[in-house]
């Protein structure tokens, strides 16, 4: 089993949609979380990150770990089609372990 | 800009062949960590060095090597190149050695193609 797993789409919506993107982790040891954007032929850039559960806000972007389902999220609001790029969640102990990422694409 | 900086951008060469690619981190990081990308596999850890000595190793196989050196830029040799090692490879530095919120800043990659 991977240590950290994404399905890797890709996901299509309108602009203005509400994006759900999400990663399922092996170990329950694991205390933080990232999540990381990449645009085609760049390297990924980090987007937000979380410690243990709970949720964390920045702009559009909420990012969620539900530790009792071993489950995180990402969530955009208001989608633009500047956002369109891959999706990386992470998680971080003395590395960064990265599931395969999701593909979104926004279209106006 | 990232502030990370790799060498070179793009690389064709040939099976059986050796290349090597370079990466200075950014100012004030003293971790480097080499990461290979390839459509199927996603984004795959490969060894950490942090202020000179290896950290961490991932999937690195025994064709590939790295090292840092005291400038702390970084190299990653690959040998008897195989098509399969067709990838992006990525440089990402951090200012410590790993754990906790261990926030990575990438380079742009380095493009080879294996024919």
């Amino acid at each position: 089993q991977k240590e950290v797993e994404q399905d890797p789409g890709p996901l299509s919506v309108p602009e203005g949609a509400i994006v759900s993107l999400n990663c399922t982790y092996s170990n329950s040891a694991f205390q933080y979380f990232m999540w990381y954007r990449q645009y085609s032929r760049k390297g990924p850039e980090l987007l937000m990150y979380t410690y243990s559960s709970g949720n964390k806000e920045d702009g559009r972007f909420t990012a969620q770990v539900d530790k009792s389902s071993k489950y995180i999220s990402l969530f955009i609001r208001d989608s633009q089609p500047s956002d369109s790029a891959t999706y990386l969640c992470a998680r971080s102990t003395d590395k960064l372990i990265f599931g395969t990422g999701t593909r979104l694409q926004v279209f106006p | 800009d990232s502030g990370v900086t790799q060498t070179p951008k793009h690389l064709i060469t040939a099976t059986g062949q050796r290349v090597t690619l370079r990466c200075s981190p950014r100012s004030g990081d003293l971790s480097v960590y080499w990461y290979q990308q390839s459509l199927d596999q996603g984004l795959q850890f490969l060894i950490q060095y942090y202020n000179g000595e290896e950290r961490a190793k991932g999937n690195i196989l025994e064709r590939f090597s790295a090292q840092q050196f005291p400038d702390l830029h970084s190299e990653l040799n690959l040998s008897s190149l195989e098509l399969g090692d067709s990838a992006l490879y990525f440089c990402a530095s951090s200012e410590s050695g790993g754990g906790g919120a261990n926030v990575l800043t990438f380079g742009a990659g380095s493009r080879l193609t294996v024919l």
